[in-house]
C-alpha cells in the first residue's frame, strides 16, 4: 500500500496563467502516473513518470502543456500550462506498487477551476 | 469508444438492500479487471482486482464477479449502507506488461437513502 499527498486540494486560476501540483508518496516508488477526470466522466491517463527518465505522454497530450518533473522515487509534479476553462478538472497522481496485478492507489486529487 | 462500459449510470437504493452492478468490457488482450469505489472529493479506492482465471472475489459487503468468455463483470454490495453512497468504477487492465495502461468505465453512481 501507499499513501499519496496532493497539493493543493483545490484551486481557482485565471485564463492564460500556469499552476504546479505536487504529489508525495509515503515511499519509494517506481511508476507514478498523472491522470485528469473531468465532471461525470472517467478517468484518462495524462502521462506516466518514471524517475531518471522523461514523462511518456499519451495521445492528446504534451509536455510543453503539461509538463511533468519526477526528481526522486518518492515525489512529482504536475504543471498545467498556460490554462483555458478547458482546463477545470481534477487532476489525480497515482502509483503502482507490486507486481503488474496489484492495485493502483491514488491521490484525493486537485480540484482546478479555471476563470 | 470506450472500451469499458458500465451500467447502470446511476442508481438509488434503500439502506440495507441489495444492489448489483455491471461491467462489459472489450479490452484485450486482457490482464485484470479491477472495482474501485470513488467517495464525492476523494480518490479511488481499490474494491477488488481479478485476473484471467479468477471469477469470484469478495472485499467484505463487495462480490465482485468475472466471466473472461463473455467479458463481463459485475459488482454485487450486499446489505447496502449509507456510507456506499459513491461512485464505482470498473477498470481494465488491457497488457500484460504495460503499467498503467488502464481502460476506465465512466462509473456507476449509487446512492443509498435511509
Amino acid at each position: 500500500s501507499a499513501v499519496i499527498s496532493q497539493k493543493p486540494s483545490r484551486d481557482i486560476c485565471q485564463r492564460g496563467t500556469s499552476l504546479t501540483i505536487q504529489c508525495q508518496v509515503d515511499s519509494q516508488v517506481t511508476m507514478m502516473f498523472w491522470y485528469r477526470q473531468q465532471p461525470g466522466q472517467s478517468l484518462t491517463l495524462i502521462a506516466t513518470a518514471n524517475q531518471g527518465s522523461e514523462a511518456t505522454y499519451e495521445s492528446g497530450f504534451v509536455i510543453d502543456k503539461f509538463p511533468i518533473s519526477r526528481p526522486n522515487l518518492t515525489f512529482s509534479t504536475l504543471t498545467v500550462s498556460n490554462m483555458s476553462p478547458e482546463d477545470s478538472s481534477i487532476y489525480l497522481c497515482s502509483v503502482a506498487v507490486g507486481g503488474i496485478n496489484q492495485p493502483q492507489h491514488f491521490g484525493d486529487g486537485t480540484r482546478l477551476s479555471i476563470l | 469508444k470506450n472500451q469499458v462500459e458500465q451500467s447502470p449510470q446511476s442508481l438509488i437504493i434503500l439502506e440495507g438492500k441489495n444492489c448489483t452492478l455491471q461491467c462489459n468490457y472489450t479490452v484485450s488482450p486482457f490482464s485484470n479487471l479491477r472495482w474501485y469505489k470513488q467517495d464525492t472529493g476523494r480518490g479511488p479506492v481499490s474494491l477488488t482486482i481479478m485476473t484471467f482465471s479468477e471469477n469470484t472475489k469478495s472485499n467484505g459487503r463487495y462480490t465482485a464477479t468475472l466471466d473472461a468468455d463473455t467479458k463481463q463483470s459485475s459488482l454485487h454490495i450486499t446489505a447496502s449502507q449509507l456510507s456506499d453512497s459513491a461512485s464505482y468504477i470498473c477498470v481494465v487492465s488491457g497488457t500484460t506488461d504495460s503499467w498503467g495502461k488502464l481502460q476506465f468505465g465512466a462509473g456507476t453512481q449509487v446512492v443509498v437513502t435511509p
